[in-house]
C-alpha cells in the first residue's frame, strides 16, 4: 500500500506569492496532520483533521495559513502571501486513529521563500 | 501543559559503542502514549516504537531497547553496538488529551542528533 504522498517535494517561491502544498493520506486513515519543521522551533503541529473536519488549528501561525480537506483522500495547506520566515519542511501525516496509533509521515515538502 | 524534553542536542559515538538517548516528558493525563521516531539524513520520519502509560515493560527489538519509567517520567532509548546507519535525528513524542477530551496532538521533543563514526 502506498504511504502518505506529498507534493511538491521542493518548492521555491518569492515573497508575496501564494503557495499550495498537497497531501494524500493513506487510504482508510481517518486522521490527517500537518506539521512544520524548522531548526529554531523543531516539529510543530499546525492543524489536524478527523474525517475531513478540522479539529484543532491552534498551531496555525497566522491568517496567512489555511488548510482544507475536501475529501478523505486529499488535503491542502495554503500560504498566502508567503514570507521568508515560512521557509521550512512541511510534513503531512495520517493515522487510523488519534492518540495511540503511530502517525505515518509523508516525505515532506521543503519550502524556500526568497 | 504537555512537554517533551530531550536534553542531549547532539551525541557522537564510534561504531560498536552503546548509546542512550534520553527523553523526559510532562503531562497531566493518566493515560497517554509515548513514541520514538527516527529521521535519517534523507528527511523522512520513521516510526520506531509506541508505549502506553500503563505498560512499563521494557522492550527490546534487535539492537534497540527502550526503558519506560513512570516514576521519573522518562522514556529512554538505547542502541546497542551502534552502526553508521544509525546516524540520524531521533525524536521522542507524547500524545495525550492536552487537557481536552480527545487525543490527537503529538508533541515532539527537540530531537537528538546522533552521529556514529566508523
Amino acid at each position: 500500500d502506498a504511504g502518505v504522498i506529498q507534493s511538491p517535494r521542493h518548492e521555491v517561491t518569492e515573497m508575496g506569492q501564494e503557495v499550495t502544498l498537497r497531501c494524500k493520506p493513506i487510504s482508510g486513515h481517518d486522521y490527517l496532520f500537518w506539521y512544520r519543521q524548522t531548526m529554531m522551533r523543531g516539529l510543530e503541529l499546525l492543524i489536524y483533521f478527523n474525517n475531513n473536519v478540522p479539529i484543532d488549528d491552534s498551531g496555525m501561525p497566522e491568517d496567512r495559513f489555511s488548510a482544507k480537506m475536501p475529501n478523505a483522500s486529499f488535503s491542502t495547506l495554503k500560504i498566502q502571501p508567503s514570507e521568508p520566515r515560512d521557509s521550512a519542511v512541511y510534513f503531512c501525516a495520517s493515522s487510523p486513529t488519534a492518540g495511540y496509533n503511530e502517525q505515518f509521515f509523508g516525505p515532506g515538502t521543503r519550502l524556500t521563500v526568497l | 501543559a504537555q512537554k517533551v524534553t530531550q536534553a542531549q542536542t547532539e551525541i557522537s559515538v564510534v561504531e560498536k559503542e552503546d548509546v542512550t538517548l534520553d527523553c523526559v516528558y510532562e503531562t497531566r493525563d493518566t493515560t497517554y502514549y509515548l513514541f520514538w521516531y527516527k529521521q535519517p539524513p534523507s528527511g523522512e520520519l520513521v516510526f520506531l516504537i509506541r508505549r502506553n502509560s500503563f505498560d512499563e515493560q521494557n522492550e527490546i527489538s534487535g539492537r534497540y531497547s527502550w526503558n519506560f519509567q513512570k516514576s521519573t517520567s522518562s522514556f529512554n532509548f538505547t542502541i546497542t553496538a551502534s552502526q553508521v546507519v544509525d546516524s540520524a535525528v531521533y525524536f521522542c513524542a507524547l500524545s495525550d488529551t492536552a487537557g481536552g477530551t480527545s487525543y490527537g496532538k503529538l508533541t515532539f521533543g527537540q530531537g537528538t542528533i546522533l552521529t556514529v563514526h566508523p
